[in-house]
């Protein structure tokens, strides 16, 4: 399965936007992006999922790249909840045996 | 509609014993995903059931973890023999039948210590 890049750690302040890349220069045709977050403590929880066009839902945006190579998770707003570890992972739809978790990105929002 | 639920929340044992994790899935949820997490990494898939059935069980270490999820009660996931590199939070997750949302409901976690 095509793995992802991210940063390991990105910083924000609160009630400001934060867009947090993901590079996945070996994605396949039938490969969806899909975020999930893991709070401190917590299991991981669903964020957004894409395929081609970009997706908004109430948590989040997800922008992707024309040539799908990478994609950006938009948060519009950041609050002190939104603190967590962010993951990109690429997998066909619903094969979630196949997720790859990585290391993610660790999402620190300062008040 | 209660969420994935998994027990025990923390579980301690001693090095050669057994440990039991259980996990009841989200109500109407048929598929059953076990993730390992070691600590300051990122999960790893181990076992993917259906009720009464191993679908993937690839991520699987060969010897001494098994899984089940039978046709009445929580998916189990046993750790025979425990050794302290088995110390971990371990994750389960549902889903409906594909289909339909595409999304993974994770727990809250069991986390082993071995002492």
């Amino acid at each position: 399965d095509a793995k992802t890049t991210q940063p390991n750690s990105m910083e924000s302040n609160e009630e400001e936007p934060v867009h947090l890349p993901c590079n996945h220069s070996t994605i396949s045709g039938t490969d969806y992006i899909h975020w999930y977050r893991q709070l401190p403590s917590q299991g991981p929880e669903y964020v957004i999922h894409g395929l081609t066009s970009n997706v908004n839902n109430r948590m989040a945006s997800l922008a992707i790249a024309e040539d799908r190579k990478s994609s950006t998770l938009i948060l519009h707003r950041a609050t002190l909840r939104d603190a967590a570890v962010y993951y990109c992972i690429l997998s066909k739809l619903y094969n979630f045996n196949k997720f790859y978790f990585g290391s993610g990105t660790k999402l620190n929002v300062k008040p | 509609n209660a969420g994935v639920m998994q027990n025990p929340r923390h579980l301690v044992r001693r090095r050669g014993q057994e440990a039991r994790l259980r996990c009841s899935p989200m109500k109407g949820h048929s598929h059953v995903y076990w993730y390992r997490q070691l600590p300051e990494e990122g999960l790893k898939f181990m076992v993917y059931l259906q009720k009464e059935n191993i679908i993937d069980e690839s991520g699987m270490p060969k010897e001494r973890f098994s899984a089940e999820f039978p046709k009445e009660g929580p998916s189990i996931l046993r750790i025979q023999q425990v050794v302290r590199g088995d110390s971990a939070a371990y994750f389960c997750a549902s889903s409906p039948s594909p289909g339909s949302t595409g999304e993974l409901f994770f727990g809250e976690g069991s986390r082993l210590t071995v002492l």
